[in-house]
């Protein structure tokens, strides 16, 4: 079973409109959790990391949270935009060690 | 950040042979890592790539069927071996910053026929 789980799989909305993917994980012990955005035919790129202490963090029109008590993690994307469209991956650090959830795909419509 | 160059970027091989994949980092660091992203799945470790000294490989990966070098601080490669179809999936490599953030090479879509 994997540690991160990831939630919705997929997910369409419309331009302009917010969005808030879901990712829920039982490593421990807890080190880092990040964020990255996957473009399709391209390598992950961080979009936030947030420690232990960290409830929030934004970059941008990305935005995550981080409840490290209940181990969920949300990143809320505002006024989407075309561009947006992407898998949208939830990594949890421990013991040095990187787990990776199955990522949520965003796809944004005109 | 760290600035990955990895190629190729995609190839289709005949199964049977191998496909050597390259990155290339513009920073000297002490770990690379190779992961295998299949399809609809999350990343999984392959190996880490220790300069100096072979490759720290995960369970379920052995070093016959995925050698690596690891010449130097900025340079990696990967091969995966005796190919077959289903070791078609996108390969990546990264690396991390002091700060524990990982940065990732542009990733190979190899395709096995």
């Amino acid at each position: 079973k994997n540690q991160v789980e990831q939630s919705p799989q997929s997910l369409i909305i419309l331009e302009g409109k917010n969005c808030t993917l879901q990712c829920n994980y039982t490593v421990s012990p807890f080190s880092n959790l990040r964020w990255y955005k996957q473009d399709t035919g391209r390598g992950p790129v961080s979009l936030t990391i947030m420690t232990f202490s960290e409830n929030t963090k934004s970059n941008g029109r990305y935005t995550a949270t981080l409840d490290a008590d209940t181990k969920q993690s949300s990143l809320h994307i505002t006024a989407s935009q075309l561009s947006d469209s992407a898998s949208y991956i939830c990594v949890v650090s421990a013991n040095y060690k990187l787990s990776f959830g199955a990522g949520t795909t965003v796809t944004v419509r005109a | 950040s760290a600035v990955i160059s990895q190629k190729p970027s995609r190839d289709i091989c005949q199964r049977g042979t191998s496909l050597t994949i390259q990155c290339q980092v513009d920073s000297q660091v002490t770990m690379m890592f190779w992961y295998r992203q299949q399809p609809g799945q999350s990343l999984t470790l392959i190996a880490t790539a220790n300069q100096g000294s072979e490759a720290t490989y995960e369970s379920g990966f052995v070093i016959d069927k995925f050698p690596i070098s690891r010449p130097n601080l900025t340079f990696s490669t990967l091969t995966v071996s005796n190919l077959s179809p289903e070791d078609s999936s996108i390969y990546l490599c990264s690396v991390e910053d002091p700060g524990g953030n990982a940065f990732f090479g542009q990733g190979t879509r190899l395709t096995v026929v």
